[in-house]
């Protein structure tokens, strides 16, 4: 089945260490995105990518780094440098940004003790 | 700047219809877009509507847009308890740089038995 994974639904760190979200996606997608979603609020772009080997910083990218070597992966690293890191990250992809649908993936709520 | 606005709680009764309602502020908007979030999920999406249209009906769902005002609503005819989630209003500027969806802050609509 066509979709879009991120691994884990949980992750837990201590303050201070870096971790990294992976997001993958098996849908011949062209564009990537990662938002944050903290409660009673909507989602943030963090950043997005409209090819391999390219990406673009969002509205709230402090604190957080992506990569795309392959079309199928763009993984999140929450830095230390980030001082707010526990919330729900979710990732999207669709055909091209001018497409008006992005399809989600499950979600991974990290928490930072 | 782009801004888009949400009440963030409705409850209704299983079989009565709801309105969720929703305002922007970028007049350039060209699609404008309703997602459901469930629990612990990602987000999907449920209906779209171009900018050039008033209305679109899809089954139980109908979209009103009203560009003058800048208001955008949901109904769901017959809720059913399964429609119990977080609704998420977000519009696409295809004219910005730094993104192309910018969403509301999400409606959570409960359904009671």
């Amino acid at each position: 089945d066509g979709g879009i994974t991120q691994s884990p639904k949980y992750l837990f760190r201590k303050e201070g260490q870096n971790v990294t979200l992976s997001c993958e996606q098996n849908l011949n997608h062209d564009a990537m995105y990662w938002y944050r979603q903290d409660p009673g609020q909507g989602l943030r772009l963090i950043y997005y990518s409209q090819i391999v080997n390219d990406f673009q910083k969002g509205d709230i990218a402090e604190g957080y780094s992506v990569s795309r070597e392959k079309k199928e992966s763009f993984p999140l690293t929450v830095t230390s440098a980030q001082k707010n890191p526990t919330a729900f990250y979710l990732c999207a992809s669709s055909i091209d940004t001018e497409s008006y649908e992005q399809y989600f993936g499950p979600g991974t709520r990290l928490t930072v003790t | 700047g782009e801004d888009v606005e949400q009440s963030l709680f409705l409850s209704v009764r299983e079989g009565d219809s709801s309105v969720i309602n929703c305002t922007y502020t970028d007049s350039s908007s060209t699609y404008l877009y309703w997602y459901k979030q469930e629990p612990g999920a990602g987000l999907q999406l449920l209906t779209y509507i171009f900018s050039n249209m008033d209305m679109k009906q899809d089954q139980r769902l109908t979209v009103l847009l009203n560009k003058k005002d800048k208001h955008l609503s949901l109904r769901i005819a017959d809720t059913q308890t399964g429609d119990s989630a977080i609704y998420f209003c977000a519009e696409h500027d295809p004219s910005g740089s730094a993104r192309q969806l910018t969403f509301g802050s999400g409606t959570q609509l409960t359904v009671l038995p």
